[in-house]
């Protein structure tokens, strides 16, 4: 089955900087690659995804970026702001199984002031 | 719209005992899921429904019965708990099955002593 790895497991970034979080996946079907934030205590919310047919997609301060080839896709924060705080997972699905996400483990991100 | 509910919030069980998790969805949505997250593991698919009627297994389904009862309605059952079942459990429900945006309940914190 797909196997999800991510990197960095934590992350401290100070506030105004940027932030890259790097996932890569194993299955070369996959071709939906969302991307979840969680605050803490709180449940995961869809903050972007994006489709094999694309290689980069921005909403404002968030965009993500795909390498079919090299099968990895990153999730980049500009200008972070203190609520910008929680853990990223980054989750891949194959196709035709029905939506069945396999996530990463999760990046805990830090902004400090 | 309340979105994506779940009962309990927590729970405390011994080992051996019973319990069903309720999940129920207002947003007229086909698929529906239950993960289980764990400390450095991230969300890890137990069991989903791709539409009303099939339920099939996802990841980690040993320990885990589900009912489909409605189109709205997704249960999830521990028949004997296990201290090894204690977690976060989230159900969650999208539109269609396929690379759909994920809605997430609040999830019910579950330990088993």
């Amino acid at each position: 089955g797909e196997n999800v790895e991510q990197h960095p497991s934590t992350l401290s970034v100070q506030e105004g900087d940027s932030a890259v979080i790097k996932c890569t996946y194993s299955d070369s079907a996959s071709n939906y690659f969302p991307w979840y934030k969680q605050e803490l205590g709180k449940r995961p919310q869809l903050i972007i995804d994006i489709r094999s047919n694309v290689g980069e997609k921005k909403d404002q301060r968030i965009a993500v970026t795909l390498n079919k080839t090299a099968k990895h896709f990153s999730l980049h924060i500009t200008e972070t702001q203190p609520e910008d705080s929680a853990v990223y997972f980054c989750a891949a699905s194959i196709t035709g199984t029905a939506s069945k996400l396999t996530f990463g483990t999760g990046t805990r991100l830090q902004v400090t002031l | 719209n309340a979105g994506v509910t779940q009962t309990p919030k927590f729970q405390v069980l011994k080992t051996g005992q019973s319990m069903t998790l309720q999940c129920a969805q207002d947003m007229n949505h086909n698929s529906m899921y239950w993960y289980r997250q764990d400390p450095g593991m991230g969300l890890r698919l137990i069991y989903y429904s791709a539409s009303e009627g099939t339920t099939d297994k996802g990841e980690v389904p040993n320990g885990y019965n589900v009912s489909r009862l409605n189109k709205r309605e997704f249960s999830l059952r521990l028949e004997s708990a296990a201290p090894s079942q204690t977690s976060v459990y989230f159900c969650a429900s999208s539109e269609v099955p396929e690379g759909s945006e994920q809605y997430f309940g609040p999830g019910t914190r579950l330990t088993v002593t």
